[in-house]
């Protein structure tokens, strides 16, 4: 799976959109993209995926750049609630390899 | 709407002894996982089971764990002879062929 960059840590003030960007420039064609967040310790939460179109949902959207080097996790309205380390994690959707691994990922502070 | 739900929350146990740590996934789903995350550090993959057999184990997964289906509901993580370092949060997930994975709330196994 190929492998991401992301900030360590960012800062967002409540009510704005927070806008988390991770770089996957080894990403190859049958690799999707995946946003989990782990809220202290809970179990990480899926949030979306996709592979190349922008994807939207109820908790967020996902900008996929064309050459699908990077993409962006938009939170369009944060709240106390999202304060979370979110995780991009690159990998084959259906393949035989499920797993997820997991970097250090983003620390998101939302700030009142 | 479905969860993984994992048994106990917290589990203390004295080096040397064996704990099973139980979780019931979402009910239609086919691949389960565990993952564990020490404190401070990334969640790591340990195992993953589908079709009454690991398709996949990472090398934290040794001689000392074993995994079981032992009905249609349950899925297990047993660790024979636990040493202090693994204490950890134990995260159990499941998922559809392929599909993200939705995991647990977690157990916390505390060594002593």
């Amino acid at each position: 799976d190929a492998k991401t960059t992301q900030p360590p840590s960012m800062d967002c003030a409540e009510g704005r959109a927070a806008n988390l960007p991770c770089n996957h420039s080894t990403i190859s064609g049958n690799e999707y993209v995946y946003w989990y967040r782990q809220i202290h310790s809970q179990g990480p939460q899926y949030i979306i995926h996709g592979l190349k179109n922008n994807e939207t949902n109820e908790m967020a959207s996902l900008i996929i750049t064309e050459d699908r080097k990077s993409s962006t996790l938009i939170l369009p309205h944060a709240t106390l609630r999202d304060t979370a380390v979110y995780y991009c994690i690159v990998r084959v959707y259906g393949g035989a390899t499920n797993k997820l691994i997991f970097g250090t990922g983003t620390l998101l502070a939302v700030q009142p | 709407e479905p969860e993984v739900t994992q048994t106990p929350s917290h589990q203390v146990t004295q080096m040397g002894q064996e704990v099973i740590l139980r979780c019931v996934p979402i009910s239609n789903h086919l691949y389960f996982y565990w993952y564990r995350q020490i404190l401070g550090q990334k969640v790591e993959f340990l195992v993953s089971f589908y079709n009454n057999e690991i398709s996949e184990k990472s090398e934290i997964f040794d001689d000392q764990f074993s995994v079981e289906r032992p009905d249609g509901s349950n899925f297990t993580l047993k660790i024979r002879s636990t040493k202090l370092e693994d204490s950890a949060m134990y995260f159990c997930a499941s998922s559809e062929r392929g599909s993200q994975a939705f995991f647990g709330q977690g157990t916390r196994l505390t060594v002593v």
